[in-house]
């Protein structure tokens, strides 16, 4: 069975770029999730969608995140402009939670290493 | 809140070896909890879960049991091997916040031969 798939798998670019990371889900999951992963901070949800709709945004570092969900096999998550801070490993996570499956696993995939320089 | 704290690491043992990674939790209501493992360079994985008090999640020979007296769920695996290297993050969900984990920052193991 197909996983979670994120593309690109790395990415370095230079500060002031616009960046989007993509995901797609695994088939029949509800619930979508990114999430940073940095040294300093260990691992920080940063938005999640139920249903294609954002549900909770608030790990959403400033107005230069922005994330779409507009179908339920697809994500994006899109920094502009990028600054060096923002240099990370970003992971998406799928599961079929849903009401009262609050015991279904997330399934991350491999995850985008961004660079910004 | 919802929290979770892991002891921290990095943890090195010799193969062979016990191993204990400690895991506390603070929640509201009955929360599930999970460990999950990430390997160097990939995301991450789930090793097991436990839905309610008393519950013991194992496999891959590692287990941890759900206390809610003491709220922990402690990782232990008799054996250690080489290939069990790779950080290890307990992880709680409660349907109270929403579909959401709240992870621990994660316990480094490394395993030598």
């Amino acid at each position: 069975d197909a996983g979670v798939i994120q593309s690109p798998r790395h990415e370095v670019t230079e500060m002031g770029q616009e960046v989007t990371l993509r995901c797609k889900p695994i088939s029949g999951h509800n619930s979508l999730f990114w999430y940073r992963q940095t040294m300093m901070r260990g691992l920080e949800l940063l938005i999640y969608f139920n249903n294609n709709v954002p549900i909770d945004d608030s790990g959403m570092p400033e107005d230069r995140f922005s994330a779409k969900m507009p179908n339920a096999s697809f994500s994006t998550l899109k920094i502009q402009p990028s600054e060096p801070r923002d240099s990370a490993v970003y992971f998406c996570a799928s599961s079929p939670a849903g009401t009262g499956a609050s015991n279904q696993p997330q399934h991350f995939g491999d995850g985008t290493r961004l660079s910004i320089l | 809140g919802n929290s979770v704290t892991q002891m921290e690491g990095p943890v090195t043992l010799s193969e062979e070896a016990f191993l204990t990674i400690n895991c506390t939790y603070t929640a509201t209501g009955y929360p599930s909890l999970f460990w999950y493992v990430q390997y160097p360079g990939e995301g991450l994985q789930l090793l097991l879960k436990a839905t309610k008090a008393d519950d013991k999640g194992s496999n891959k020979g590692f287990e941890a049991t759900y206390r809610k007296e003491t709220t922990s769920f402690h990782l232990e695996k008799g054996s250690v091997q080489v290939s069990d290297s790779a950080v290890y993050f307990c992880a709680l969900l409660n349907s109270n916040s929403g579909y959401a984990l709240n992870f621990g920052k994660g316990t480094s193991l490394l395993v030598t031969p």
